[in-house]
């Protein structure tokens, strides 16, 4: 079957850093995706990755381990803006994408 | 983000009525989907269009029929539905079903009394 898992809620502080984990099981996989969704919000792309080890963005990071079906979504310096639900995503092999429940992150100061 | 767009935003209906959700993308993108996001669950992908093709039907009741007469409309036609299927429905497009990215639309919160 097909699932992801990762943490329903993570508090953190201004300025800090953040590791939100998220393990998954699938037997397709074309790759993981982080989404950020602000409340009452559309979800919007922060990263794609395909091939192991670690993509920067900006204050943003992502990194994936196909062997472990795991990945991580690392923000740097968080401002208060940066609360929100973070979702993990993997494509399937029919390109569809399956998401987990997400984390919500609040920030505070 | 405006590429998206959907209408309603929020709608109130009884489990008698008809009423239909519109989605429009402006990116010029060729593959659509319908998405349900209920509290404290993921993300459910309902519907796929590639090229106006239906191409993915995800187990859903048939209270819920999609409708794509282009590839910047989408639309979802509601009828005799339940109180569950109170959520937040989602849109999103991207340039086709193998692109990396899905742009997703701000939603329509439907309730069902």
């Amino acid at each position: 079957g097909q699932n992801i898992d990762q943490p329903t809620e993570m508090t953190a502080t201004e300025g800090a850093i953040v590791q939100i984990n998220c393990t998954y099981q699938t037997s397709g996989f074309n790759g993981l995706f982080w989404y950020q969704q602000h409340a009452g919000e559309a979800p919007t792309f922060l990263s794609y990755n395909v091939l192991d080890g670690l993509e920067e963005k900006g204050r943003f990071s992502s990194f994936l381990s196909r062997s472990k079906g795991y990945s991580y979504l690392l923000l740097k310096e968080l401002q208060m803006k940066d609360s929100a639900s973070y979702l993990c995503a993997f494509r399937t092999g029919a390109n569809n994408l399956f998401f987990g429940t997400g984390t919500r992150l609040t920030v505070i100061p | 983000e405006t590429g998206v767009t959907q209408t309603p935003r929020h709608l109130v209906m009884g489990m008698t009525n008809k009423k239909s959700l519109k989605c429009e993308q402006h990116l010029g993108h060729n593959a659509m989907y319908w998405y349900k996001q209920s509290a404290k669950k993921p993300l459910e992908l309902m519907f796929v269009y590639n090229f106006k093709e239906q191409t993915e039907n995800n187990s859903v009741p048939s209270r819920f029929s999609p409708e794509c007469p282009n590839s910047s409309h989408l639309f979802l036609h509601l009828h005799t539905l339940q109180p569950e299927d109170s959520a937040l429905y989602l849109c999103a497009s991207s340039q086709d079903k193998v692109a990396d990215t899905q742009y997703f639309g701000p939603g329509t919160r439907l309730t069902v009394l």
